[in-house]
């Protein structure tokens, strides 16, 4: 069945540096990722969207990548701020369009 | 804010009781999908109305059961509550049925069965 994987473990990054996440999916070719911030208790916002053809997408410090050889996404925060503190999820639509599936997350602390 | 509001915000049942959720979609949006979403794990898709159809439905048994209306609100019933449906339910509307490539989630329900 189509899976998707983020790392489970939180991160941890100082104010100013680049956070990178980490999504991989597996037994399905989708043809476009999604990220999504998730604040405790809030319901997710939706961040990037990123298509197969697609090597990169960028929207302001946010940027995200995906490698279909890899089955991989990357997501970056450049010059992270503590406001960037959440819950980040990847996402996918499976197979008939209809049905997202998600990641569980990875947890996103940014130190002053 | 997305323009996506649910009803009630937090919910205490107990076990073998029946529960209905609401959610009032974002204006001009006629498609509705339903999520759970456990403590520490990331959403799971229930099912999805499109102009007051079920399109489709995740790994969720007949308890739970759903409803669109002609505003494109939405309903979510579940039957017979068990401890494991104590969870975060979360609404989200969108525009064109499958495919859907951005959704706008609502805050959520807590709901926690005893």
């Amino acid at each position: 069945s189509q899976k998707i994987e983020q790392n489970s473990e939180a991160l941890n990054i100082q104010e100013g540096k680049t956070a990178t996440l980490t999504c991989n999916y597996t037994n399905y070719s989708p043809a476009y990722l999604q990220w999504y911030r998730q604040d405790p208790g809030r319901g997710p916002v939706f961040l990037l969207l990123i298509r197969e053809n697609e090597k990169e997408k960028r929207k302001e410090r946010l940027k995200v990548t995906f490698d279909t050889t890899l089955k991989q996404s990357l997501f970056h925060i450049t010059a992270s701020q503590p406001a960037d503190s959440a819950t980040y999820l990847c996402a996918q639509v499976g197979t008939g369009g209809f049905k997202t599936i998600f990641g569980a997350g990875t947890r996103l602390f940014v130190k002053a | 804010e997305t323009g996506v509001t649910q009803s009630p915000t937090h919910l205490i049942k107990t076990r073998g009781q029946q529960v209905t959720l609401r959610c009032s979609s974002q204006s001009g949006h006629n498609t509705v999908s339903w999520y759970q979403q456990a403590l520490g794990q990331g959403p799971q898709f229930i099912f999805q109305y499109y102009r007051e159809e079920e399109n489709g439905r995740g790994n969720f048994p007949p308890r739970f059961s759903g409803l669109q209306f002609p505003n494109y609100s939405s309903e979510l019933n579940v039957n017979a509550l068990e401890l494991d449906d104590s969870a975060l339910y979360l609404c989200a509307s969108s525009l064109g049925g499958a495919g859907v490539e951005t959704q706008y989630f609502g805050p959520g329900t807590r709901l926690l069965v005893l």
